[in-house]
């Protein structure tokens, strides 16, 4: 069925370094939006991409969604220990029924 | 602005019992997501309303669970009998403009022991 993959499921970085999560889907895309969910927190709305090879930027983080729709990318740069917790992309394509990817949880060593 | 509500935050109940989620959307939004995560399936949506109406609701697992949202401030998620497989978090979330933007609350932590 439907469904988006992310990849890595986990990273450990060191304080500073940059971090990338990726999703792909094998269909086209509508829309795509990415979450974070700190350790025993809930997800918070970050951003939705919705053109083809749209950029957009949050201070550190970049957002990307791929010229055929199919895939997407976040990238923080020189990451903090706020950043930990689980990032994931969301596909909102199939009408209102959003789905979820498995999530990437972010380790950040000081 | 209260963001979404959810009490309680913390069941622990035996299997068998009767379970009530409850939930409090952001005032104006008109569409309420329940969502269920655990580390095996992640987060599932299991229905949502559209103006008080449920639109969707496939994602429910079995005819135990049931949600109500009887008003555009007050939402429900009841699981009779509960089971142990039933433990998990569950988020309500609310949006203004459709799947987007979902707004969550700070979830319910259940234990069905």
């Amino acid at each position: 069925g439907q469904q988006v993959m992310q990849i890595p499921q986990y990273q450990h970085v060191q304080e500073g370094e940059d971090f990338t999560t990726y999703c792909n889907s094998s269909t086209t895309l509508s829309n795509i939006q990415w979450y974070k969910q700190r350790p025993g927190g809930h997800p918070v709305f970050l951003i939705q991409l919705v053109k083809s090879g749209e950029v957009k930027k949050q201070k550190r983080l970049t957002f990307q969604f791929g010229e055929a729709k199919k895939n997407s990318s976040l990238h923080i740069t020189a990451t903090q220990t706020t950043d930990v917790g689980t990032y994931f992309c969301a596909d909102g394509t199939g009408g209102f029924k959003t789905i979820f990817g498995a999530g990437t949880r972010l380790f950040v060593k000081a | 602005d209260a963001g979404v509500i959810q009490s309680p935050r913390h069941e622990v109940t035996e299997m068998g019992q009767e379970v009530t989620l409850r939930c409090k959307p952001i005032s104006g939004h008109d569409y309420l997501f329940w969502y269920r995560q655990t580390m095996m399936r992640g987060l599932e949506l299991l229905i949502y309303f559209n103006n008080n109406v449920p639109i969707d609701d496939s994602g429910m697992p079995e005819d135990r669970f049931s949600a109500k949202m009887p008003n555009a401030s007050f939402s429900t998620l009841k699981i009779q009998p509960s089971e142990p497989r039933d433990s998990a978090v569950y988020f309500c979330a609310s949006s203004r403009t459709g799947p987007h933007e979902q707004y969550f609350g700070p979830g319910t932590r259940l234990t069905v022991t």
